[in-house]
């Protein structure tokens, strides 16, 4: 089945830099990639996503690109506020899936300092 | 966008007793449903499939009997947690898939389940 991996598990970054994170998958079938915000105590908050036929998606200070051939996948925020702060998860739903499960990455901790 | 909701937020019950979770699309018709557990500092973890009228399907390791769900509507389903137990504690999250995309899950608040 599809294994999701993700990475950093932790960052930390400056008010007004960048953040990326990133994500890979086993299943090539996989055809749909969201990204989802969890704040503490809430649930998660889908932010972005991106389809199979399609190498990027932007979305104002977000945006993330797909990379096929290497089975990964990345999300990059610019100009990052203090709210920005969160946990924030990848997923992967499988090709071979027919009931839309997704398979989620572990979660990295984003902390913008101001 | 699509809403979803809980109900209830938080709930704290005894240990042997039974607790329902309420899922529900706000604007939308949910033909599939999903739920999830999350522990602290961890992923979420599916749990099960909910397919309006038709029985859910459970993931390996997930005990069917102690955690029902009910799929009575497009709009809403049920987790039941029977005879909790202090492991059972955790934040519970469903999804629901909105009709016309059949890949886009939008979560709800979480449920606090806190078994003493």
């Amino acid at each position: 089945g599809e294994n999701v991996e993700q990475h950093p598990s932790t960052l930390s970054v400056q008010e007004g830099d960048s953040a990326v994170i990133k994500c890979t998958y086993s299943d090539s079938a996989s055809n749909y990639f969201p990204w989802y915000k969890q704040e503490l105590g809430k649930g998660p908050q889908l932010i972005i996503d991106i389809r199979s036929n399609v190498g990027e998606k932007k979305d104002q200070r977000i945006a993330v690109t797909l990379n096929k051939t290497a089975k990964h996948f990345s999300l990059h925020i610019t100009e990052t506020q203090p709210e920005d702060s969160a946990v924030y998860f990848c997923a992967a739903r499988g090709g071979s899936s027919n009931t839309g499960k997704l398979i989620f990455g572990q979660g990295t901790t984003l902390q913008v300092k101001p | 966008g699509a809403v979803v909701s809980q109900h209830p937020s938080r709930v704290i019950c005894k240990s042997g007793t039974s607790v329902k979770i309420e899922c529900r699309s706000l604007d939308f018709q949910a033909t599939t449903m999903f739920w999830y557990r999350q522990f602290p500092k961890q992923s979420l973890m599916l749990m099960a499939t909910s397919n309006e009228g038709s029985k859910a399907t459970y993931e390996q390791g997930v005990e069917k009997d102690k955690f029902l769900i009910n799929h009575a509507s497009l709009t809403l389903s049920t987790l039941t947690v029977t005879s909790a137990h202090p492991e059972d504690s955790s934040f519970y999250i469903c999804s629901a898939v909105s009709g016309g995309r059949t890949d886009t899950q939008y979560f709800g608040p979480g449920t606090r389940l806190t078994v003493l």
